[in-house]
Formats: C-alpha cells, structure tokens, sequence
C-alpha cells in the first residue's frame, strides 16, 4: 500500500522566513496530494492540494510543488505569521473517487516573533 | 458553509463497552469515511463507504468496528468492544469527488 514520508517532524521559523516541508510518497498510482493544517483540539482543514498532472499550484503565501519523477511534493510557506503555527499533514490519494487518503507523519511549525 | 458534523464531541467509556460515534457527512456527498488519530501521531484511515457498502477497510478496522448509514443523513461507527488503544480522536469525513471534509472530531477515552 502507499506509504508517506514527511520531513521535517518540527520546524522553527522567525516571523516572516519561509517555511518548507517535504512529503514522499511510495504509489505511482497515487494522483491527488493534499495538505491540512491542524491547530491543537481541532479538525485537519485543507489549505491546498494539487493533482498529478500540475507541477505547481500557488494560492496567496502558500504554494506546493509536485516532482511525479521523484514521487515528492513540498509545501511552500512565504512570509510566514505567527497565526501559521500548526501542525501540517501531507496526504497521498490513489485512483478512484472514493480512494483513501494516506497521511504523513505531520511537521509541527512554529513560527516565532 | 456546509460542515461535516460528529457528536458526541468527546466520550469517555469503560473497556468492554460498545459505543457508537455519530456523523452527519454533507449533504450531497457520496462518500464517506473513518479515520482515527492517536494523539500526537498521524491521521490513520480506518473505512471508507459508498453506495450503502464498505469500499475499503485497513488493518486497523477489525471486527470489532463497523460502520452504517442508517438513514439519509447520518454516518455512524461502532466498536463493539472498546479496548484502552481504541483511545483516539475519530475523524469522519466526506467528499463529493476529490477534496475531503473532516468532522471535528470526537474524542474517545477508554478507561
């Protein structure tokens, strides 16, 4: 089955800095990649996602780039806030409509003042 | 904008006890599903559904665990016979075709 790997598990920004995290994934078959961001206590909410025939999806301060050679994907966060704080989790999705979503570990980001 | 609900938003229950965790997926999604997180690890999948039957199952969805949809608006997990690793928050979520909607959660203590 698929397996993701995220790195890195913690990240420390100042306010400002960008923020980088890194998803792998096993499947060739998978062709939809999400991301959530999950504040302590709550649900996972999706930020962006990008699917296997784009390269790069970008939306505000937030983009994610998908290498299908390399099977990885990054999330890419500009001018980071502290209100970004979160845990983040990439996904994985594998054909067919109804196909589960297999999770990274989650990189914990904390951006400071 | 529409949300996926779960009630109840926290329980607590004796080992061995059944509980059943409540979900009102979308409206006018089609699929559904269960995934669990213990705390501070990954979201894991446990069952998706479609069509009024499992689609697919992992590892983790014994037969202590099963789904149902028991009318046209609620989407319910039960496990039969809790045990104290069944502590976990349980996540429903929905989709329409791609992008999933998860619940709030419900918070699950088996003591």
């Amino acid at each position: 089955g698929e397996n993701v790997e995220q790195h890195p598990s913690t990240l420390s920004v100042q306010e400002g800095d960008s923020a980088v995290i890194k998803c792998t994934y096993s499947d060739s078959a998978s062709n939809y990649f999400p991301w959530y961001k999950q504040e302590l206590g709550k649900r996972p909410q999706l930020i962006i996602d990008i699917r296997s025939n784009v390269g790069e999806k970008k939306d505000q301060r937030i983009a994610v780039t998908l290498n299908k050679t390399a099977k990885h994907f990054s999330l890419h966060i500009t001018e980071t806030q502290p209100e970004d704080s979160a845990v983040y989790f990439c996904a994985a999705r594998g054909t067919g409509t109804a196909s589960k979503l297999t999770f990274g570990t989650g990189t914990r980001l904390q951006v400071t003042l | 904008e529409p949300e996926v609900t779960q009630t109840p938003s926290h329980q607590v229950t004796q080992m061995g006890q059944e509980v059943i965790l409540r979900c009102v997926p979308i409206s006018n999604h089609l699929y559904f599903y269960w995934y669990r997180q213990i705390l501070g690890q990954k979201v894991e999948f446990l069952v998706s559904f479609y069509n009024n039957e499992i689609s697919e199952k992992s590892e983790i969805f014994d037969d202590q665990f099963s789904v149902e949809r028991p009318d046209g608006s609620n989407f319910t997990l039960k496990i039969r016979s809790t045990k104290l690793e069944d502590s976990a928050m349980y996540f429903c979520a929905s989709s329409a075709f791609t992008e999933a909607f998860f619940g709030q959660g419900t918070r699950l203590t088996v003591v």
